[in-house]
């Protein structure tokens, strides 16, 4: 059973626009939050992380909102860049096991 | 649908012994899986690439005589970890790819603490 789902497969966005992805999870035992980068042939990048403590992270163009009662989690980037287009998978925390989502496809147009 | 089941979720083991961690596509087949490392806060360091029937491809680093994958079947891919020491000691992911449009699927992971 899939306890972190992406629900978007792809986004396209217009260069300098907001880019929003999101995450929804399942089980409110999670603590702790985490977005990754993917490039075609690399392994995910670690991009911003946020724990239940909080609703909200920032660092630099990238913001993560966290919705606990709504078990939400999204990651804002503003502006969009050409480069921001990759792969970016959430994942969740609780203990010892990290879920992840099968990931949003992000494309930023020029 | 698309679930990688890792076991053992958690394990400790003493310094000098072997572990083995596997990583299995349920309910698909999986040509092609990969393993990695995870160190708190930081990016998965990509250890090696397996793909079904062939030998792994490890990164450069990465010690292959000391984490030894086996990828014997369309879905199950196992991890070695021979000879533990406590720097060893780590978050270790797996994730198979698929067919479809991001290509991956992840298992939950394994911590292992050698002592």
């Amino acid at each position: 059973d899939q306890q972190v789902k992406q629900n978007s497969p792809s986004l396209s966005v217009q260069e300098g626009r907001i880019s929003i992805l999101n995450c929804d999870y399942t089980n409110s035992m999670f603590d702790y939050f985490l977005w990754y980068k993917k490039y075609p042939a690399e392994g995910p990048t670690f991009l911003i992380s946020i724990s239940s403590i909080k609703d909200k992270n920032e660092d630099g163009r990238f913001t993560v909102f966290l919705n606990k009662s709504a078990k939400h989690l999204s990651l804002h980037i503003v502006p969009s860049q050409p480069g921001d287009s990759a792969v970016y998978f959430c994942a969740a925390s609780g203990g010892n096991q990290f879920y992840f989502g099968t990931g949003t496809s992000l494309t930023v147009i020029p | 649908g698309a679930v990688v089941s890792q076991h053992p979720s958690w394990v400790i083991c003493k310094s000098g012994t072997s572990v083995k961690i596997e990583c299995r596509s349920l309910d698909f087949q999986a040509t092609t899986m990969f393993w990695y490392r995870q160190f708190p806060k930081q990016s998965l360091m990509l250890m090696a690439t397996s793909n079904e029937g062939s030998k792994a491809t490890y990164e450069q680093g990465v010690e292959k005589d000391k984490f030894l994958i086996n990828h014997a079947s369309l879905t199950l891919s196992t991890l070695t970890v021979t000879s533990a020491h406590p720097e060893d000691s780590s978050f270790y992911i797996c994730s198979a790819s698929r067919t479809g449009l991001n290509g991956y699927t992840f298992g939950s992971g394994t911590r292992l603490t050698v002592v």
